[in-house]
């Protein structure tokens, strides 16, 4: 079946750049997104991108897809303590339409 | 646009009683699908649905259903509530019939005594 890594953690100090990595093991899969989860709150959709690109920028987000090894990372620029939060790789196929996430990696910034 | 809603934002209750949670779409968004979060399992699938039919179900038992009504708006229902059940519910909605593009709401924290 569908399956979604990410490292669990990941400590920065303001003003660095954070990347954090996603593997995926579906050769099938036609979307992949991040979505970022503050607590108490529901998922916010950062960005996404389809199977067919390798590159995607965003204001201060990057994402990387390298389809080849099925990875996927999200670099975020000039990282403020907002941006603290878990983030979820996730990634779907046109036929199943329900999203398979990542267990989230918890992005800690430190001032 | 106002984005998804869902309702009540938290809910308490005990073993063996039923609940149901309700989910307000964006405006113009047919497809509303439905996810439990738990620290255990994660995020989880359970249904979509897409202009009032379930089109895809994820691996939850016959206990939790669900239901899409002509304005889109959605309900899902949990009969029968184990200790295991205590959750964030989250509902999505989608702008296209293909389902990608999903936009989350609040969620409902769902809590069984």
């Amino acid at each position: 079946g569908e399956d979604v890594e990410q490292s669990l953690f990941l400590s920065v100090r303001e003003g660095d750049s954070s990347v954090i990595n996603c593997t995926y093991t579906d050769s099938s899969s036609t979307y992949l997104y991040w979505y970022k989860q503050e607590p108490g709150a529901g998922l916010q959709l950062l960005t996404y991108i389809f199977s067919n690109m390798d590159m995607k920028q965003d204001q201060r987000l990057t994402v990387l897809l390298n389809k080849k090894d099925k990875h996927l990372s999200l670099r975020i620029a000039d990282t403020q303590t907002g941006d603290s939060a878990i983030y979820f790789c996730a990634e779907s196929n046109m036929g199943r339409r329900a999203l398979t996430f990542g267990s989230g990696t918890r992005l800690q910034v430190q001032p | 646009k106002a984005g998804v809603t869902q309702t009540p934002r938290y809910l308490i209750k005990t073993r063996g009683q039923q609940v149901t949670l309700s989910c307000s779409p964006i405006s113009g968004h047919r497809s509303v699908s439905w996810y439990q979060q738990t620290p255990g399992q994660g995020l989880q699938f359970l249904f979509e649905y897409f202009s009032e039919t379930q089109r895809n179900k994820g691996n939850f038992p016959g206990r939790f259903s669900g239901r899409q009504f002509s304005n889109s708006r959605s309900e899902m229902n949990v009969s029968t509530l184990e200790l295991g059940d205590s959750a964030l519910y989250l509902c999505a909605s989608s702008p296209s019939d293909r389902g990608e593009t999903q936009y989350f709401g609040p969620g409902t924290r769902l809590l069984v005594l």
